[in-house]
């Protein structure tokens, strides 16, 4: 199975800071990596496909960039609403493994 | 509209059964590969199963394997994911999701999740 490494698991951030979140691959999924977010009690919210390109209706302050083993999402300006939980997916094969979230708190 | 809304949680024996509903609605049902995906309580997701269009093909997690089924009925629009030898450790909310091909495989539409409880 394809492991994904998430860093940080948890981080704290004010409003307008420029958030960063890695994940890491245990091999090569080419661009077959995206991003979700999450809020208590919802469902997860695609918000990156394809290693780099928006989901319709998402901000553009995220981005995502990467591919091979490493990947970025970042949100250029963090606003009230981000505050959330962030996790890759790879979708190169099956099992369709997630990292295991990094939780973005208010400082 | 895209909505996806899982039914048939609950409290159920370990060694139980259960069986999940995904009621699909707004898209081409047929058209589109399903997934299950799971939140244990205070953990992340954990990708659990996948059917394709005409439910020809089917793939599980290895923790699933042999207790699990996912099955889908186009005609009712309808997913499915029949839980046997149910374990403490399956206690989650189970979502189901549509994986879309032209956006890297990615699951693009989320249902809120139905809870399962594995106790005695």
């Amino acid at each position: 199975d394809i492991q994904m490494t998430q860093s940080p698991s948890s981080l704290s951030a004010s409003v307008g800071d420029r958030v960063t979140i890695t994940c890491r691959a245990s091999q090569s999924i080419s661009n077959y990596l995206n991003w979700y977010q999450q809020k208590p009690r919802e469902a997860p919210k695609l918000l990156i496909y394809a290693a780099s390109s928006l989901q319709s209706g998402v901000p553009s302050r995220f981005s995502g960039s990467g591919s091979g083993t490493d990947f970025t999402l970042t949100i250029s300006s963090l606003q009230a609403e981000d505050f959330a939980t962030y996790y890759c997916q790879q979708s190169y094969t099956t099992p369709r493994t997630f990292g295991q979230g990094t939780k973005v708190e208010v400082k | 509209e895209v909505q996806l809304v899982e039914s048939g949680g609950g409290l159920v024996q370990p060694g139980g059964s259960l069986r999940l509903s995904c009621a699909a609605s707004g898209f081409t049902f047929s058209s589109y590969w399903m997934h299950w995906v799971r939140e244990a309580p205070g953990k992340g997701l954990v990708w659990m199963s996948r059917i394709n269009g005409d439910g020809s093909s089917t793939t599980y997690a290895d923790s699933v394997k042999g207790r699990f089924t996912i099955s889908r009925d186009n005609d009712t629009n309808t997913l499915y994911l029949q839980m046997n030898s149910l374990r403490a450790e399956d206690t989650a909310v189970y979502h189901c999701a549509r994986e879309v091909a032209a956006t890297g495989r990615s699951l693009d539409y989320w249902g809120q999740g139905t809870l399962v409880t594995v106790s005695s």
